[in-house]
């Protein structure tokens, strides 16, 4: 059972390089997001898609991009990668929406921007 | 704006001992609450969860009880393992109509010792 799956794992990037991280579901869910995760942070969301073809902002979407390219995968793209972005990034995932609404996390993005 | 404030770790407990980590919330409405886990180098998975008022959620011996009057959501465990040792993350669900994203707060890291 794959669920939420992203790539890279890891990934280092010099200042100004761009990256595009991937993320792919199999559980024909219709919402998926991008989240941070820095420490004593706790968990912010930075984009999010509620449906195909429909994306939105989170409350830290400033240097990031988002494509919904199907209802599978959404990736998040970071044009000119800063320090400030070094964190780890989750992508996740949730089905009909409601009360109680589970999220379901991939296993996560560690990024160094040097 | 909503918001979650759990209690600062870290926490570290002998194995058998009782666990409590405390988490109130700030939320317009009716928001679900939910526990995350997160275990080393691991995303995050869901613990438990309740939908409303007086609604206790309940998995792997954790529980917590949703109440309104006190806008509380505590964890609780009778006896530790050191398996449990991970962090853990209380969020709250304010849209669960049209959106699902999580509010989460800070973290509580939990170090069970043999």
């Amino acid at each position: 059972n794959a669920g939420v799956t992203q790539t890279p794992k890891f990934q280092v990037l010099k200042t100004g390089q761009s990256m595009t991280l991937q993320c792919a579901q199999d559980m024909n869910h219709n919402s998926m997001y991008w989240y941070r995760q820095d420490p004593g942070m706790g968990l912010r969301l930075i984009y999010y898609s509620a449906s195909e073809g429909t994306t939105d902002k989170g409350e830290v979407p400033n240097g990031y991009n988002v494509s919904r390219l199907n209802k599978r995968e959404f990736s998040l793209r970071l044009e000119s990668a800063a320090p400030s972005q070094t964190s780890v990034y989750f992508c996740a995932s949730s089905g009909v929406q409601g009360p109680g609404n589970t999220i379901y996390f991939g296993e996560g993005s560690w990024l160094t921007v040097v | 704006g909503d918001s979650v404030t759990q209690m600062e770790g870290p926490v570290t407990l002998s194995e058998e001992a009782f666990l409590t980590i405390n988490c109130t919330y700030t939320a317009t409405g009716y928001p679900s609450l939910f526990w995350y886990v997160q275990y080393p180098g691991e995303g995050l998975q869901l613990l438990l969860k309740a939908t409303k008022a007086d609604d206790k959620g309940s998995n792997k011996g954790f529980e917590a009880t949703y109440r309104k009057e006190t806008t509380s959501f505590h964890l609780e465990k009778g006896s530790v393992q050191v398996s449990d040792s991970a962090v853990y993350f209380c969020a709250l669900s304010d849209k669960g109509g049209s959106q699902g994203n999580l509010i989460f707060g800070k973290g509580t890291k939990l170090s069970v010792k043999p």
